[in-house]
C-alpha cells in the first residue's frame, strides 16, 4: 500500500529541546511539505521541497529546519527557537506537473512541549 | 491576512439533504481550488478540485462551484450521509501549486 507515514503519533518534549519529526512516503512523489495546524486555524505551510536536496521556506519557517537527502524522506526539526511549538504537524507529498495541487497527507504528529 | 476564509465553523444537516459548504478568497491570482476532508486524528484527504477556468466540477455526490467575480466557491454534497461528518478544508493554490493556502475548516455534522 502506498502512502505517507509519520512517526510518532504523539510526542512530548521539554522546553528548550530540539525534536525531529519523521515523514516517509512511498508514493514516488517528488514534492513534500510540512504543515502546522493550530486549533481553529487552517494548515500553515512551514517548508516544502520540490526535489531531493532542495527545499524552500513556507509562511512560518522560523524556528524549524528540514532536510531532503532522499526522495522518500523529509524530516522536520522543531528547534528551541520556535516560540510556540505545541501543535499538530502534518506532512504531505505530491507529484509534480499538472497534479502538483493534489497533496496526500500523513496521519500527523501531535507535539506537546512543556 | 486570511487569503482563504471559511466563515462557518460548523454546519449540521439531516441525512439525505444537501450540505453546502462555503469558502471565500481574496487573491485573484489563485488558479486552482481544492476541498479536503479530515476525520479526527487523521490527515486530510483530497476530495475534489476545480481549475479557475471552470465554474463547476462534479464527482459523484460532490460538486464544487466557483464564482470568480465574487471570489467564492462552494462544495455541495447531495445526498448527505452520516459518513460525510468530518472537517472540510477549502484550499487555494497558484503558480505551480507548491504553496497552497488553507481555510480554517468547517465541521459538518450529518444527522441520521
Amino acid at each position: 500500500d502506498g502512502g505517507i507515514t509519520q512517526s510518532p503519533k504523539y510526542l512530548f518534549r521539554k522546553e528548550g529541546q530540539n525534536v525531529t519529526l519523521s515523514c516517509e512516503q512511498n508514493l514516488n512523489h517528488d514534492a513534500m511539505y510540512w504543515y502546522r495546524q493550530d486549533p481553529g486555524q487552517g494548515l500553515r505551510l512551514i517548508y516544502y521541497s520540490q526535489i531531493v536536496n532542495d527545499f524552500q521556506k513556507g509562511d512560518i519557517a522560523e524556528g524549524y529546519s528540514v532536510s531532503r537527502e532522499k526522495k522518500e524522506s523529509f524530516p522536520l526539526t522543531v528547534t528551541s527557537a520556535q516560540k510556540n511549538p505545541t501543535a499538530f504537524y502534518l506532512c504531505a507529498s505530491s507529484s509534480t506537473g499538472i497534479r502538483t495541487y493534489e497533496q496526500y497527507f500523513g496521519p500527523g504528529t501531535r507535539l506537546t512541549v512543556t | 491576512d486570511q487569503q482563504v476564509k471559511q466563515n462557518s465553523p460548523s454546519l449540521s444537516v439531516q441525512e439525505g439533504r444537501i450540505s453546502i459548504l462555503n469558502c471565500d478568497y481574496t487573491n485573484s491570482m489563485f488558479d486552482y481550488f481544492l476541498w479536503y476532508k479530515k476525520y479526527p486524528a487523521e490527515g486530510p484527504t483530497f476530495l475534489i478540485s476545480i481549475s479557475s477556468i471552470k465554474d463547476k466540477n462534479e464527482d459523484g455526490r460532490f460538486t464544487v462551484f466557483l464564482n470568480k467575480s465574487a471570489k467564492h466557491l462552494s462544495l455541495h454534497i447531495v445526498p448527505s450521509q452520516p459518513g460525510d461528518s468530518a472537517v472540510y478544508f477549502c484550499a487555494a493554490s497558484g503558480a505551480g501549486g507548491f504553496k497552497t493556502i488553507f481555510g480554517a475548516g468547517t465541521r459538518l455534522f450529518v444527522k441520521a
